[in-house]
């Protein structure tokens, strides 16, 4: 399964309100998709799995959504420390795949 | 605490081959699926490979497969990934990451910091 995530960049300022998406060549079993956060020289954490199901300690300004073929990452309200990359997964496999990502810049 | 320590990589000819390692501790190593996912200079994430908890199924990117060998020592709590073949491509760091349940579900809670493979003549 081909992921794909749009955009490639998303220029906002603190406090506003991110969207990130996440399309699949064909339909995630189970709605088995994973998103994770990798700031500059860090290694990725997990947010979301299930498509929708928080990860251990996230804040609930993260929030996913979808089904099937489209899935979505919202941030309710950026934080400073949210501006990174951002990477789905889908966990249907094998093989298991992740989309190409979306940088969360700071306009 | 989860801790997973990468080690083994460095700087190989095209053509040549390298052992990586994963130390783990702080979980019980037996019971969880292991990954290696990957990361090339300045690009995405790359799933390349995966074990199960007994290491009596492995998984392979088609990208690795036959060039990549995955394997597991449970009673050591480490993690190996032998790399033959290695191509210009193959550059990259190389995290070890483990499977956040022991159920289906093969997505990843926590990451190793890496260890960087460079082929390169």
């Amino acid at each position: 399964i081909v992921l794909t995530q749009s955009p490639g960049t998303l220029s906002l300022s603190p406090g506003e309100r991110a969207t990130l998406s996440c399309r699949a060549s064909q339909s995630v079993r189970s709605n088995y998709l994973a998103w994770y956060q990798q700031r500059p020289g860090q290694t990725p954490r997990l947010l979301i799995y299930a498509a929708s199901s928080r990860a251990t300690g996230i804040p609930d300004r993260f929030s996913g959504s979808g089904s099937g073929t489209d899935f979505a990452l919202t941030i309710s309200r950026l934080e400073p420390e949210d501006f990174a990359v951002y990477y789905c997964q889908q966990y249907g496999g094998p093989p298991w795949t992740f989309g190409q990502g979306t940088k969360v810049e700071i306009k | 605490e989860v801790q997973l320590l990468e080690s083994g990589g460095g700087l190989v000819e095209p053509g040549g081959s390298l052992r990586l390692s994963c130390a783990a501790s702080g979980f019980s190593f037996d019971i969880y699926d292991m990954n290696w996912v990957r990361q090339a200079p300045g690009k995405g994430l790359e799933w390349v490979s995966a074990i199960d908890y007994s290491g009596g199924n492995t998984y392979y990117a088609d990208s690795v497969r036959g060039r990549f060998t995955i394997s597991r020592d449970n009673p050591r709590n480490t993690l190996f990934l032998q790399m033959d073949s290695l191509r210009a491509e193959d550059t990259a760091i190389y995290y070890c990451a483990k499977k956040a349940v022991t159920v289906i579900g093969n997505y990843f809670d926590s990451w190793g910091r890496g260890t960087l493979v460079t082929v390169s003549s």
